[in-house]
């Protein structure tokens, strides 16, 4: 069965702080990894990795994919308020004509003046 | 507004009840998605459409659950004899899938449902 496993579960931080949240998988015929901000209401897209290596920067967020030890980081430098919610790390699978998320639990971000 | 639109966005009923919630996916998105989350986890898969074809159930999805997308547009979720463990958010999300597989799911907002 595919399993997504993200650390830390919470965290909490200064303005101003970088922050490195990290996600591992085991996954049936790995297609790519999503990264998804959820605040009070649904997730919103971050990004999709597909490929080992290669950075994908938006503002002051990053992420990388590690296809060899099976795992991706997300940071975020320069913390504000805004960026307090949770991180959901997404790997997406394809078994048969199946092509379903599968997420681990999350890691909380608190963002504090 | 172009996104992902979920209806209601609650819902409170008693146990036993049946409830049908609604998904509009974005315009031309042939993939539809449900996924439950319950408190302090991620979203759980429950089915998958491709156009109007159910391709995939989660185990999850046991036979009071039943999903439909009639051409291919909108779905529905309907719970039959409702439990008070399928107090959850239902989420629907959609994408666009021209092969590869790596198509990227959009998010709606979401039904709350609180089974009393």
């Amino acid at each position: 069965e595919d399993k997504v496993v993200q650390s830390p579960l919470s965290l909490v931080v200064h303005e101003g702080d970088t922050v490195t949240l990290n996600c591992s998988y085991e996954v049936t015929n790995f297609r790519s990894l999503l990264w998804y901000k959820q605040e009070k209401k649904a997730p919103t897209f971050l990004f999709m990795l597909t490929s080992s290596g290669i950075e994908k920067k938006s503002g002051r967020l990053s992420s990388i994919l590690d296809k060899k030890e099976l795992s991706s980081i997300l940071n975020i430098t320069a913390t504000q308020t805004g960026d307090s919610a949770i991180y959901l790390c997404a790997v997406l699978g394809n078994t048969g004509t199946a092509s379903k998320l599968t997420f681990g639990t999350g890691t909380r971000l608190q963002v504090t003046l | 507004d172009t996104g992902v639109s979920q209806n209601p966005r609650h819902k409170i009923t008693k146990r036993g009840q049946n409830v049908t919630f609604r998904c509009d996916p974005i315009s031309e998105h042939n993939r539809l998605y449900w996924y439950r989350q319950t408190l302090g986890q991620g979203p759980e898969f429950l089915t998958y459409f491709q156009n109007e074809a159910q391709l995939e159930k989660s185990r999850l999805l046991s036979d009071r659950f039943s999903a439909e997308r009639p051409k291919g547009s909108f779905s529905t979720l309907e719970i039959q004899r409702t439990e008070q463990g399928d107090s959850a958010m239902y989420l629907c999300a959609s994408s666009l899938a021209l092969g590869g597989g790596t198509d990227t799911q959009y998010f709606g907002p979401g039904t709350r449902l609180t089974v009393l």
